[in-house]
Parts: structure tokens; sequence; C-alpha cells
């Protein structure tokens, strides 16, 4: 069964640094998608980052950038040069290419410092 | 591209009483999705339309909740006999296939989402 895990409930950062939110899934199906999306207080979900499993290299999205280590499944989402305005709750999701459903993980609230 | 659009924003109701949500999703979107999530959860999956079709359907959807998607547009999510466990927040995304590609790499795009309260 596909499942994610984000074992981190919260992180701080030092604006301007860099920062590592780890997520880690499981999954049968050789073709499956890797998302992450950034949830403010407002409630709505944005799409951040895709990173498909037949990908050779990691993407990236500006200052975003995905850490995709296959044999380990992991996923981490790297966010350079923090703002402000990262402070949210991020999720890692994943999408089996037998199923529409898009599964999250718990969530990794990120509290960006002055 | 106006983005999904959900109403209403909030509501609260009493339990027993009956509620309905709206999702409107982007207009060329021909997939949309009903989503459940609670406090310091990740979003559940509820409920998944392609145009009118249901095609697939979470076990977490018991009987009391019911979504349609008349004319393969907008969509409506009812919940009957509310309890208080029903209280989250419920989201709504839409998407649309590209061609030649597997659903792997299809962003939703998410609503703002209708925060439900049962006293």
């Amino acid at each position: 069964a596909q499942k994610i895990t984000q074992t981190q409930p919260g992180m701080f950062v030092q604006e301007k640094e860099a920062v590592t939110l780890d997520c880690t899934y499981d999954t049968s199906d050789p073709s499956y998608g890797l998302f992450w999306y950034k949830q403010p207080s407002s409630g709505e979900m944005i799409f951040l980052i895709y990173q498909g499993s037949y990908d050779q290299q990691n993407a990236t999205e500006g200052r975003y950038s995905l850490n995709f280590q296959k044999a380990r499944k992991s996923a981490n989402l790297v966010i350079s040069a923090s703002q402000l305005g990262d402070s949210a709750m991020y999720f890692c999701a994943m999408r089996e290419a037998s199923s529409y459903k898009l599964i999250f993980g718990s969530g990794t609230r990120l509290l960006v410092r002055p | 591209d106006t983005g999904v659009s959900q109403n209403p924003r909030h509501k609260i109701t009493k339990r027993g009483q009956n509620v309905t949500f709206r999702c409107d999703p982007i207009s060329e979107h021909n997939r949309l999705y009903w989503y459940r999530q609670t406090l310091g959860q990740g979003p559940e999956f509820l409920t998944y339309f392609q145009n009118e079709a249901q095609l697939e359907k979470s076990r977490l959807l018991s009987d009391r909740f019911s979504a349609e998607r008349p004319k393969g547009s907008f969509s409506t999510l009812e919940i009957q006999r509310t309890e208080q466990g029903d209280s989250a927040m419920y989201l709504c995304a839409s998407s649309s296939p590209r061609q030649g590609s597997d659903a792997t790499n299809e962003k939703l795009f998410f609503g703002s989402g209708t925060q439900l309260s049962v006293l």
C-alpha cells in the first residue's frame, strides 16, 4: 500500500538560510510521481515541485529543489535562501500510476525566523 | 483562470443537520477531487470524478456522505446527519490530464476549502 511519512512535525530556519524537509515513501508500483505542496494559513494547497519515478535528474523550481533518492525511497524538499513568506505547512504527496489518488503525508510546519 | 472556488468558506452546524458544500473547478479541468483535512494532518482522499462519473470512492466516505458532479462541471458534497467527528476542512481540487501521459505527473489545483464545525 502506498504511504508517505514526514517525520518532522515542525522546523525552524533562519531567514536567508537553506532548509531540508524530509519525506519518505513506500510503494510497490514502479511508476509513481512525488509532489510537494505548501499550505499557508489561508488554507489553500499550493503546488511547489514534482518528481517522476523515472526522472534521472532531481527536479528544481526556483528556490525549491527535490533531493530524490530512489533506492532509499526518499524525496526531501530543499528550500534555499528562506524568506519570511515561506512560513507554512509543507506536505509531501505521492500518486501511483495505477491510481488517481494523491496520498499526502502528515506535513511539516516550517517557521522562518527573521 | 479563476482558480478552484469553494463555497461556503465556513459552515457551523448542529449535530444531526445536513450540510452541502459546492466546488467550482477550473473550467477546462475534467477531473475533480474531494479531500478532508483534520487539524494537524494531511488531506485524506474522499472521492474522484472524471467528468460526471464518480470513479473512485474512499472507505472514509460513509453512507452519510454523497458527492455529485452533474454535467461534469461543478460538484457538491453533502453530509447527512452530521456528527462532531465530521468537523474538518473539506478541500476540492481539479486537474486536467496531459495527452499521452499517465496520471503520475498530474498537478492538482486546490481551492481554499470549506471549514465545517459541527456543534
